[in-house]
């Protein structure tokens, strides 16, 4: 059972447009969450991360939006760059963040078009 | 240099075999994760450790074990390597004092089984 949900395996969107990545979650108890990003051959790297406490948090181009009535996350990437092609991944964990258990979504493809 | 490590980067070996992975770290962090990757699954946790005597089973702990041999040091073993653990294997480390939750993972290892 997937508790962590990316529905869409690609994006793909114009250089200077916005970027939204969807996440879905289906257990109540998450209450911190992640965004990860992945270039090829190399491990995922730390994005964004967002506690249950708030609806959404910023740093710099990127922003992450929480709805947890809807158990929904999304990334938003604004403007969008080439160098932000790459696979994202969402994650959840219980605990107020601090179990060290992250469960995973399928990740999503984003290609950025110059 | 990289702080966390992984060797071998990639693998190949037959059916039957044992085969040890490792991972290092020089960021003095408490905790250890290891994970694999498969197309359209994302992330799965297969063991982590929050200190050297502290070993736990994740989501896919079947075929494989685990040796916390010091804190900067976490293997991942395959007794008996079958085709299905073909994947791509990822070392992570966090800090218990540190960014909730937050894991630097290192650039992976790619396994086949034949």
């Amino acid at each position: 059972d997937q508790q962590v949900k990316q529905n869409s395996p690609s994006l793909s969107v114009q250089e200077g447009r916005i970027s939204i990545l969807n996440c879905d979650y289906t257990n109540s108890m998450f209450d911190y969450f992640l965004w990860y990003k992945k270039y090829p051959a190399e491990g995922p790297t730390f994005l964004i991360s967002i506690s249950s406490i708030k609806d959404k948090n910023e740093d710099g181009r990127f922003t992450v939006f929480l709805n947890k009535s809807a158990k929904h996350l999304s990334l938003h990437i604004v403007p969008s760059q080439p160098g932000d092609s790459a696979v994202y991944f969402c994650a959840a964990s219980k605990g107020s963040g601090n179990t060290g258990k992250l469960i995973f979504g399928q990740g999503t493809t984003l290609q950025v078009k110059p | 240099d990289a702080d966390v490590t992984q060797t071998p980067r990639n693998r190949i070996t037959k059916t039957g075999k044992r085969i040890m992975l490792e991972c290092s770290q020089t960021k003095g962090h408490d905790r250890m994760y290891w994970y694999r990757q498969d197309p359209g699954l994302g992330l799965r946790l297969i063991y982590y450790s929050f200190d050297v005597k502290d070993i736990n089973k994740g989501e896919i702990s079947d075929g494989y074990s685990v040796s916390r041999q010091a804190q900067a040091k976490f293997s991942l073993s395959l007794e008996s390597a079958i085709p299905n653990q073909t994947a791509l294997y990822f070392c992570a480390t966090s800090d218990r004092g540190g960014i909730a939750d937050t894991q630097y993972f290192g650039p992976g290892t790619r396994l086949t089984v034949l």
